[in-house]
């Protein structure tokens, strides 16, 4: 089946820096690639997603980039914010699995003002 | 709105006991699904259902079944709760139809079996 590697497990940055989450799959079949957003006590919520014959997406200060032969998709998050602080997680998923997710382990990312 | 709820968001049962953990969507939802949330591991898919009587296994079913009688209701069932299924259980539906794969979750069901 399909496996998912997030990096980091946590991350600390300051408020206004970039940061960078990293994922990695391991089925080709795979073509769907959404990202969560969980803060603490609260559901997930998803807050952008790639599909395989897209090789990047932006909303506002969020980004997605794939690369398809290296099978592997990350998170750009620019000018962070405070209310940014919260576990990530990527997930992938295929028609085959009836677009069930695969997740990552999480990113635990911290804005400090 | 999206709306998917589950029937408790805190649970306290003993090792042994049959335990039903109820979801509900109202988007007309074709595909539900269930996952457990354990820190460090993230979440794991325990079954999912893309019609209502039709279930699939995900990548952790053992002790658990699931019942889909009705379109807008998915329930997991514990069998015999034992300690190590102690967990946040998470709902989620997504429409099922081409396109549109956006998962939307419950609240989440934190059980404790003792």
């Amino acid at each position: 089946g399909e496996n998912v590697e997030q990096h980091p497990s946590t991350l600390s940055v300051q408020e206004g820096d970039s940061a960078v989450i990293k994922c990695t799959y391991s089925d080709s079949a795979s073509n769907y690639f959404p990202w969560y957003k969980q803060e603490l006590g609260k559901r997930p919520q998803l807050i952008i997603d790639i599909r395989s014959n897209v090789g990047e997406k932006k909303d506002q200060r969020i980004a997605v980039t794939l690369n398809k032969t290296a099978k592997h998709f990350s998170l750009h998050i620019t000018e962070t914010q405070p209310e940014d602080s919260a576990v990530y997680f990527c997930a992938a998923s295929n028609h085959g699995s009836g677009y069930a997710l695969n997740f990552g382990k999480g990113t635990s990312l911290l804005v400090t003002p | 709105d999206v709306k998917v709820t589950q029937s408790s968001r805190y649970l306290v049962k003993r090792t042994g006991e049959k335990v039903f953990l109820e979801c509900v969507q109202d988007m007309d939802h074709e595909n539900m699904f269930w996952y457990r949330q354990d820190p460090g591991l993230g979440l794991r898919l325990i079954y999912f259902s893309y019609d209502v009587k039709m279930k699939e296994k995900g990548d952790i079913p053992e002790g658990y079944s699931v019942s889909r009688e009705k379109k807008e209701r998915f329930s997991l069932i514990l069998e015999s709760a034992s300690t190590n299924q102690t967990s946040m259980y998470l709902c989620a539906s997504s429409p099922g139809t081409a396109g549109a794969y956006e998962q939307y979750f419950g609240p989440g069901t934190r059980l404790t079996v003792t």
